[in-house]
């Protein structure tokens, strides 16, 4: 099983700040299978960014997703308001995996 | 619009069985995967399972394949989730989704279901 970890646990940001969200895979993710979904408080997730770099379907161009191998990273270029949420990173490469999680939380 | 409506929440007791039904509308049901995905209370997400309602093909997560089935009926256009000989840890939010891996193999989500709050409690 790959497993994922997620860094930082809790990000204390204001609004207009960047924010940049890591995830780390414990062997190679195939072919950039890593996904990034929003959740907030009481709603099921929402999927963010797919392929390791393609947006969804009306998601912002504020969410830029990349990187490869092991090392992924989720980047939020100007932080609104509604972007305070839960993040997570998946791999589907293989059996399907999620990351614990991090927090964007108004600083 | 693409929606997934499952079913309301439910209270079973350890060692029984539970049911998730996910009704789909908006969109071709065979041209894409159902996946299942839970989340305990204040936790994170788990990954259970996937079918390909274009061939039946399934997989699950190793740690539950011995307890869950996920099936899909073409002609109602629903899944289903089951899971067996449930266990108080086994209390989560079920989540439907509609899986882009077609096929083969699960890939991501990209539109989910409200969730079903199931409790297993004595």
């Amino acid at each position: 099983e790959i497993v994922l970890t997620q860094s930082p646990g809790t990000l204390s940001l204001s609004p207009g700040e960047r924010a940049t969200l890591s995830c780390r895979a414990s062997q190679s993710v195939s072919s950039s299978y890593l996904a990034w979904y929003q959740q907030k408080p009481g709603q099921a997730p929402r999927l963010l960014i797919y392929g390791a770099s393609s947006r969804a379907t009306g998601i912002p161009d504020r969410f830029t997703g990349s990187g490869s191998g092991t090392d992924f990273t989720l980047t939020i270029s100007r932080l609104e308001p509604e972007d305070f949420a839960v993040y997570y990173c998946q791999q589907y490469g293989s059996s399907p995996t999620f990351g614990q999680g991090t927090q964007v939380e108004i600083k | 619009q693409v929606q997934l409506v499952q079913s309301g929440g439910e209270v079973k007791k350890p060692g029984a069985s539970v049911k998730v039904s996910c009704k789909t509308s908006g969109y071709s049901f065979t041209s894409y995967g159902i996946s299942w995905v839970r989340q305990a209370p204040g936790q994170g997400l788990e990954w259970m399972g996937w079918i390909s309602v274009n061939n039946g093909n399934t997989n699950y997560a190793q740690k539950l394949q011995d307890r869950v089935t996920v099936t899909a009926d073409t002609s109602t256009s629903r899944a289903y989730l089951e899971l067996r000989s449930l266990r108080s840890d086994d209390t989560a939010v079920y989540y439907c989704a509609r899986d882009t891996g077609i096929y083969a193999n699960p890939r991501s989500a990209d539109y989910w279901g409200q969730g079903t709050l199931v409790t297993v409690s004595s």
